[in-house]
């Protein structure tokens, strides 16, 4: 079965400027988280979708979005970016919700902002 | 949040036993006790999980303290694919919210 892919892997943008990155979970899960991760701050979750709904979101400014398709995979975007938003951007699925269901993590989206 | 403490490192030798500690002093009621470990330039792997008693997958063990404020995972016999950060994350039952600690490094000395 694959694993979590994340799309693109490396990204590099300018200050002010939006990004879209996806995320397509392992096939049957349902639930698809996202977090990100900086050297100071370390892993951080910005918020999870299950069924096309976000179920929970993390301390994060409403800059950070995201949706999911009926088909699981989900989208996050960040608008007008800004240099602290550089940082590697992980996804993770897991079978269902409201459980504590293992997750799954994609190789993430390292994301740059000059 | 409920937040988790652990040792910023530790050492240990090949084919020997390693205790990974964590304090989770204000865990509730609900919050189950996962752990999760990162290799370099990977996502997060599942590791193993646990409520109040303790439990045991091919990969390691998780010894849970009676009052739950604190927590052990084992690794019977490190090998050097061990080396790695490990996270003791604490999840609310309900949701897939997780508040990851900053980590324990792992470093397996041949």
């Amino acid at each position: 079965k694959a694993g979590v892919t994340q799309t693109p892997r490396y990204l590099i943008k300018t200050r002010g400027q939006q990004v879209t990155l996806s995320c397509s979970p392992i096939s049957g899960h349902r639930s698809v988280s996202w977090y990100q991760q900086t050297p100071g701050q370390g892993l951080q979750f910005l918020f999870e979708y299950f069924s096309e709904t976000q179920r929970n979101k993390g301390n994060f400014p409403g800059r950070f979005s995201g949706r999911q398709f009926s088909n699981s995979r989900s989208e996050m975007n960040v608008s007008t970016l800004e240099l602290g938003d550089s940082a590697l951007y992980l996804c993770a699925s897991s079978l269902n919700t409201g459980k504590p269901y293992e997750q799954y993590f994609g190789p993430g989206t390292r994301l740059t902002v000059t | 949040d409920a937040k988790t403490t652990q040792p910023n490192s530790m050492e240990s030798n090949e084919e020997e036993p390693v205790h990974l500690p964590c304090n989770h002093s204000t865990i509730s009621g609900t919050d189950y006790i996962h752990w999760y470990r990162q290799l370099p330039s990977q996502g997060p792997e599942y590791v193993i999980h646990g409520l109040t008693s303790n439990v045991n997958n091919r990969m390691a063990s998780l010894a849970i303290a009676e009052d739950r404020k604190s927590s052990t995972l084992i690794l019977h016999r490190a090998t050097l694919r061990d080396a790695a950060v490990y996270y003791c994350i604490l999840r609310d039952a309900g949701y897939q919210k997780v508040t990851f600690g900053t980590g324990t490094k792992l470093q397996v000395i041949p």
